[in-house]
């Protein structure tokens, strides 16, 4: 009965090639998210999705391309990847109220980029 | 762009000891909230905070919100092996965008918390 769910887990790629990571929630919400945390476990928001509806888009390089089939559902797919995109990335959901603010967190997809 | 300032930065306690740790800011923020993290897991929630003074409990956590509404504190007491981790706070200011409001999280930078049996 996982809440909200990541694939994969590890991702270990080569620059400059092109990946994507998938996220699906259970929960009912309508509101999605993707996080990176550096290597400091400093937690940053990169793009917000209401009803596949993007709003929130934090200054993150073009090549991070967030994609959101349906409200359940939030992938983000990666271009032409860098040294620097090594990270763990997270997906979280929320509804959509005055609890909104209130995240639930996917268990992370590690990426290492070579 | 907003910061949070949360300390301290790592902690070292003996087990049944009590734990304090907050969170700053320059900004007001319209709620506060705590997650922990795991190791190789991703943060889950504790407490959220929705009213400047609201003291919330959670078990042995109890956390605060500021009555300047610029900070936050987390409690956790008789500490157990099993509450290492790294504890977040985050802070919310509700946005209005054309679509709609829109609910961004800013997250401190973390206290790393280990018990020693």
């Amino acid at each position: 009965d996982t809440a909200v769910s990541q694939t994969p887990k590890y991702l270990v790629t080569q620059m400059g090639n092109d990946k994507s990571i998938k996220c699906e929630q259970n929960l009912g919400h309508d509101t999605m998210y993707w996080y990176k945390q550096d290597s400091k476990k400093f937690l940053k928001i990169m793009f917000s999705y209401n009803n596949k509806e993007l709003i929130i888009n934090e200054t993150v390089p073009n090549r991070f391309s967030p994609k959101s089939p349906d409200k359940a559902h939030l992938n983000l797919h990666i271009n032409s990847l860098e040294l620097g995109d090594s990270a763990v990335y997270f997906c979280a959901s929320s509804h959509r109220d005055r609890r909104a603010y209130e995240q639930y967190f996917g268990p992370g997809t590690r990426l290492t980029v070579t | 762009g907003q910061q949070l300032n949360q300390s301290p930065q790592s902690m070292f306690i003996q087990e049944g000891e009590d734990v304090s740790m907050n969170c700053t800011s320059s900004s007001i923020f319209n709620t506060w909230l705590w997650y922990k993290q795991d190791p190789g897991e991703g943060p889950v929630l504790l407490i959220a905070l929705y009213k400047a003074g609201e003291l919330t409990s959670n078990g042995r956590l109890t956390a605060q919100f500021g009555i300047t509404r610029k900070d936050s504190f987390l409690n956790i007491s008789a500490s157990i092996p099993s509450d290492v981790g790294i504890y977040f706070c985050a802070g919310q200011r509700f946005l209005r965008l054309t679509q709609g409001g829109s609910e961004k999280l800013v997250f401190g930078k973390g206290t790393k918390l280990t018990v020693n049996p």
